[in-house]
């Protein structure tokens, strides 16, 4: 899990509620990126950044929001939108090189988040 | 559209046998791949990748994949299984085609068991 910290381990959110995981590296990487983890459908990307101030949507942003305010924090909000949120959340980051793809993304322990 | 498809949801071996994990991916171009671990309730732990070179490609814990581009594979491999490399692994694919640190697109898993 190196560098990158993600908090809290367990999260409950109640009906109506925003909630927000937090995403933290030292490793001085640009890129940072959300997954969601659900039994058997692998890794879905939420919202990715390549640098401060900026992010893009991934495959499933509905429900989710996130901001990039320092190069070192990549915080997630889960809104009341997202319908079903219970998952296993993975945060990850990489550095931006001339190799021009062939960059490894390095992955937080994740958050668990439950609906009560 | 990149993609990455593992065939196989759970793969059994006995200890000491040699293993394969399936892996066949879809992109324009020449792929950037990668292969993670993953143990109950934490991140993902990168393996081993293939950027460009040699087909067969050596990684942590005693794993080896081999790139075949006629195939569309990249199959992990490991001569001898122990007990402990019973997890849940990931097969990665990045198109080289897309600028910049785009995130990687990862197949829904496929689940070791090593048994005794």
């Amino acid at each position: 899990d190196g560098g990158i910290t993600q908090s809290p381990k367990y999260l409950f959110r109640k009906e109506g509620q925003n909630v927000t995981l937090s995403c933290e590296q030292n490793l001085n990487h640009d890129a940072m990126y959300w997954y969601r983890q659900d039994p058997g459908q692998g890794l879905r990307l939420i919202y990715y950044s390549q640098i401060v101030n900026d992010f893009q949507k991934g495959d499933i942003a509905e429900g989710y929001s996130v901001s990039r305010e320092k190069k070192e924090s990549f915080p997630l909000t889960v809104t009341s939108a997202q319908k079903n949120p219970t998952a296993f959340y993975l945060c990850a980051s990489s550095i931006v090189s001339g190799l021009a793809g062939g960059e490894t993304q390095y992955f937080g322990p994740g958050t668990r988040l439950l609906v009560l | 559209a990149q993609s990455v498809a593992q065939p196989e949801d759970q793969v059994n071996v006995a200890e000491g046998n040699p293993l394969t994990v399936k892996c066949t991916y879809s992109v324009s171009g020449n792929p950037y791949l990668f292969w993670y671990v993953q143990y109950p309730n934490r991140g993902l732990q990168f393996l081993l990748k293939y950027i460009t070179g040699d087909n067969l490609v050596k990684g942590s814990y005693g794993f080896e994949a081999e790139f075949n581009k006629s195939q569309t594979s990249f199959h992990l491999k490991k001569p001898s299984a122990l007990v402990s490399d019973s997890a849940l692994y990931f097969c990665a694919v990045r198109d080289p085609w897309n600028s910049g640190n785009t995130p990687l697109v990862f197949g829904k898993g496929t689940r070791l068991s090593v048994i005794a």
